[in-house]
């Protein structure tokens, strides 16, 4: 299955700045997606993302507060802009790998104080 | 919104076998039945899927009933690492949607 590095790991970031990160995968995918969880809550997609395209958001979530980047088949990254602490997350991103079906990345512990 | 439903908790002893029970009544003929788990709020771990006969593979056994509606997950001799939420999804070629899964606790 692929092998996905996601940085950074954790992050404190003040209030009303912007945090991107991002997910690099050891082999070409066509589609990458990014989660949310929330504190003791369950994941929930933010978008999905494909190379060469914009990325499709689910609602709830807006391309002005996640902007996505997708330049190649092995790296994606989403920024969370303008914080608040209700965006305190775990953010994580995925990709379909076939026969073992998504694998995850190890996720990024984002507190907004 | 997720197409499962699940127990919110369960125990079990180490060593022995969990078995963990998932509905899901309104299942497409084209969607396979996933399950993860997610240990300590890391990013969730494949375990197993199926499309209707039952699968095994080193981790654990999935049975799906022969009219898809539910399975269980076996994990055969449980282990204090298997402590974790384990979440059961169905999808086709679509991105997963996890429910809230349920928390397995494996007590020494």
């Amino acid at each position: 299955s692929a092998v996905i590095s996601q940085k950074p790991s954790r992050d404190i970031c003040q209030r009303g700045t912007s945090l991107t990160i991002q997910c690099q995968v050891d082999s070409q995918v066509t589609m990458m997606f990014w989660y949310r969880q929330q504190p003791g809550q369950s994941l929930t997609l933010i978008a999905t993302a494909n190379q060469g395209s914009e990325a499709t958001y689910e609602s709830g979530f807006v391309i002005d507060k996640f902007p996505i980047s997708r330049p190649n088949l092995t790296f994606s990254t989403l920024t969370v802009s303008n914080m608040s602490p209700e965006d305190s997350s775990i953010y994580l991103c995925s990709v379909a790998t076939g026969a073992y079906g998504y694998t995850f990345g190890s996720g990024t512990r984002l507190t907004v104080v | 919104d997720a197409k499962t439903t699940q127990p919110p908790s369960m125990d079990c002893a180490e060593g022995r076998a969990a078995n963990l029970p998932c509905n899901h009544s309104t299942i497409s003929g084209n969607e396979y039945v996933y399950w993860y788990r997610q240990i300590h709020s890391q990013g969730p771990q494949y375990i197993i899927h199926g499309l209707k006969n039952n699968e095994t593979n080193e981790m654990a056994s999935l049975i799906i009933t022969e009219d898809r509606k539910s399975s269980t997950l076996i994990l055969p001799h449980a282990t204090l690492r298997d402590t974790a939420v384990y979440y059961c999804i169905v999808s086709g070629n679509t991105p997963l949607v996890f429910g809230k899964g349920t928390r397995l606790s494996v007590i020494a």
